[in-house]
Order: structure tokens, then C-alpha cells, then sequence
């Protein structure tokens, strides 16, 4: 599996925009990246998956850099329920391993 | 849609007790795993199966068994609980996978042993 780095914490102001980095330089050419966030008290939930191009979905956006060694999840307008931890993880399709991720505050 | 169900939410075990936590899922997804998280961490994996009958170690599988029977059931049996498997639980099941694999979790079972 890709070892990742996030940064432990980043605050956002609500309705701005927030960009989650994410480095993963160890990723092989087929792992895709993954980015899940979990709620206070909840099991993790996916948010946006992609390979090399960039991905949208209703839920966010994925900036992938061309030499796939980092990524960037945008949410386009925080609110304050996206406030939770955000993971960004490269890995086999049998294992997906989940660091410590980013945890996300959101200021009204 | 029940998703991945989880039972029980919440369990005290004495140490050396042993018990099940039970993991199912309504969504014939192939590929089932079983995740703990102790606090202010991120997951660790215990177990997976990729199909009825076949399982595997994931990252932390000593002091765990597990069982797959059927499509929809996934089992983790600890035997000899031990304080330092207090810890959130999480079962997740996925689609047969081919590159990407979205999992789906189950809300989580809290267990503490003392």
C-alpha cells in the first residue's frame, strides 16, 4: 500500500471553499486514490475516488497531480456539516489502508 | 437499504471472555472486511474475505478469528479478550473489486474490556 501524508488539522470558514492535500508518492501506477471522511461517531463514508484525471461528484472534487504523487480533495462550500476527518488513501484493491487523515474544522 | 448492519453497538467484556460481533450486508457485495479504530487514530485492518469461505490477515489479526459462511455474514470472534483490544469496531463490504474499491461501512461497535 501507498503510504500517505495529511496534514493533521485545517480549519475552513463556512460557504469558502477548502482544498485537502494529500501526498502519496510511494503510490504504484494502478492504485487508485481514495478519499473517505468520517463523522463524529459515524463509520467512515466514501467521498471521491479517481486514477489520473480529475473526478467530480456531488460530494467534492479531485485534483490529481500528472505525476499522480499527490492529490487535492475541494469541497466547493464548506458547511459546517463537512466538519469531520477526512482520509486520503492509495492502495490495493483487496487492502485499503487508513492513516490518520486530516481532521477538518469548519468555523460558522 | 440496511447497507452493512452491525451488532451489538456496544459491549463490556470481562478479560479473558470471549464473544462475536456480527457484521451483515444486503448488497451481495463480495468482498467484506473488519476494521478497529482506538482513539484519535485511523483504521487498522484485522481481517478480510474476498468471497463465502475465503478470508485473510489484514494489518492486526493476532488475538482475532473470523468466518465466512455465507455472502451476506461476516463474523469477528474475539476469545480471550484483553484490554488492549478495547477499541470502535467497523465492518465495511465492497463490490467485487477491479482497481477502485468503494467500501461501505456499518456504524460501528464500541467494546471495552476491563
Amino acid at each position: 500500500d501507498a503510504k500517505t501524508t495529511q496534514p493533521n488539522s485545517m480549519e475552513s470558514n463556512e460557504e469558502e471553499p477548502v482544498h485537502l492535500p494529500c501526498n502519496h508518492s510511494t503510490i504504484s501506477g494502478t492504485d487508485y486514490i481514495h478519499w473517505y471522511r468520517q463523522l463524529p461517531s459515524q463509520g467512515p463514508e466514501y467521498v471521491i475516488h479517481g486514477l489520473t484525471s480529475n473526478v467530480n461528484n456531488r460530494m467534492a472534487s479531485l485534483a490529481i497531480a500528472e505525476d499522480r504523487k499527490s492529490s487535492t480533495l475541494i469541497l466547493h462550500r464548506a458547511t459546517l456539516r463537512d466538519a469531520a476527518v477526512y482520509y486520503c488513501i492509495g492502495g490495493s484493491a483487496r487492502q485499503l489502508t487508513f492513516g490518520s487523515g486530516t481532521q477538518l474544522t469548519v468555523l460558522p | 437499504n440496511a447497507g452493512v448492519t452491525q451488532t451489538p453497538k456496544f459491549r463490556i467484556l470481562k478479560i479473558g471472555q470471549s464473544m462475536t460481533l456480527q457484521c451483515t450486508q444486503d448488497m451481495n457485495h463480495n468482498y467484506m472486511y473488519w476494521y478497529r479504530q482506538d482513539p484519535g487514530m485511523g483504521l487498522k485492518l484485522i481481517y478480510y474475505s474476498v468471497g463465502a469461505g475465503i478470508t485473510d490477515k489484514g494489518e492486526v489479526p493476532n488475538g482475532y478469528n473470523v468466518s465466512r459462511s455465507t455472502t451476506e455474514d461476516f463474523p469477528l470472534r474475539l476469545e480471550l479478550a484483553a484490554p488492549s483490544q478495547t477499541s470502535v469496531y467497523f465492518c465495511a463490504s465492497s463490490p467485487k473489486a477491479s482497481g477502485a474499491n468503494v467500501l461501505t461501512f456499518g456504524a460501528g461497535s464500541r467494546l471495552t474490556v476491563l
